[in-house]
């Protein structure tokens, strides 16, 4: 499976857009772009994904860069229950033989008050 | 309401005495999996299965059992727990198929072996 690389942590204030990057430069055409966070004491859960266009959902929008080597989690407005740590993961989408996720350390995002 | 419940949320158990971790989904997925979360090691799979009476092992399957009855259940057992096998436990499961599924997960089995 190829890797994703993110920054350890990142800090917004409360109310503000957040920017959260994502290097796959090894990914292949058939990989999916996957997005989930972790909120303190939950399970991990989805937040969006994309193959190659951009993408919009009610939680945040997905940027993909046009070589696909790169892609930014957006928050549009960070809440405080926004803080949680955030995966980016790649998805085979021919080949989801054993379903499993790959979860690499994420990204832990602070939001202040 | 789509859900992955586990049960129990936290367990406190001995050395060597049988426990059993049980996941439900209420979704009709095909496929369920265990996964054990470790400071510093984050999610690792432990075993999945693919659908009733399949299952196969993941990165991390030693000192587990799971079985797959049922579509929508799918426990972790563990015979003989081990103090290493103290960590934060999570079911998830998700349609087959492409890369694109989503996967749901429990809130997750706090289990510490004395």
């Amino acid at each position: 499976d190829a890797k994703t690389t993110q920054p350890n942590s990142m800090e917004s204030n409360e109310e503000e857009p957040v920017h959260l990057p994502c290097n796959h430069s090894t990914i292949s055409g058939t990989d999916y772009i996957h997005w989930y966070r972790q909120l303190p004491s939950q399970g991990p859960e989805y937040v969006i994904h994309g193959l190659t266009s951009n993408v919009n959902n009610r939680m945040a929008s997905l940027a993909i860069a046009e070589d696909r080597k790169s892609s930014t989690l957006i928050l549009h407005r960070a809440t405080l229950r926004d803080a949680a740590v955030y995966y980016c993961i790649l998805r085979d989408g021919f080949s989801s033989n054993t379903g499993k996720l790959i979860f690499g350390q994420g990204t832990t995002l602070q939001v202040k008050p | 309401e789509a859900q992955v419940t586990q049960n129990p949320r936290y367990l406190i158990t001995v050395t060597g005495k049988k426990l059993t971790v049980t996941c439900s989904q209420n979704m009709n997925h095909e496929y369920m999996s265990w996964y054990r979360q470790d400071p510093g090691l984050g999610l690792r799979q432990i075993y999945y299965s693919m659908n009733v009476e399949v299952t196969d092992k993941g990165d991390v399957p030693e000192g587990y059992k799971v079985s797959r009855k049922e579509k929508r259940n799918f426990p972790l057992i563990l015979e003989s727990p081990s103090p290493n096998q103290t960590s934060l436990y999570f079911c998830a499961s998700s349609s087959l198929g492409a890369g694109s599924n989503i996967q749901y997960f429990g809130a997750g089995t706090r289990l510490s072996v004395l």
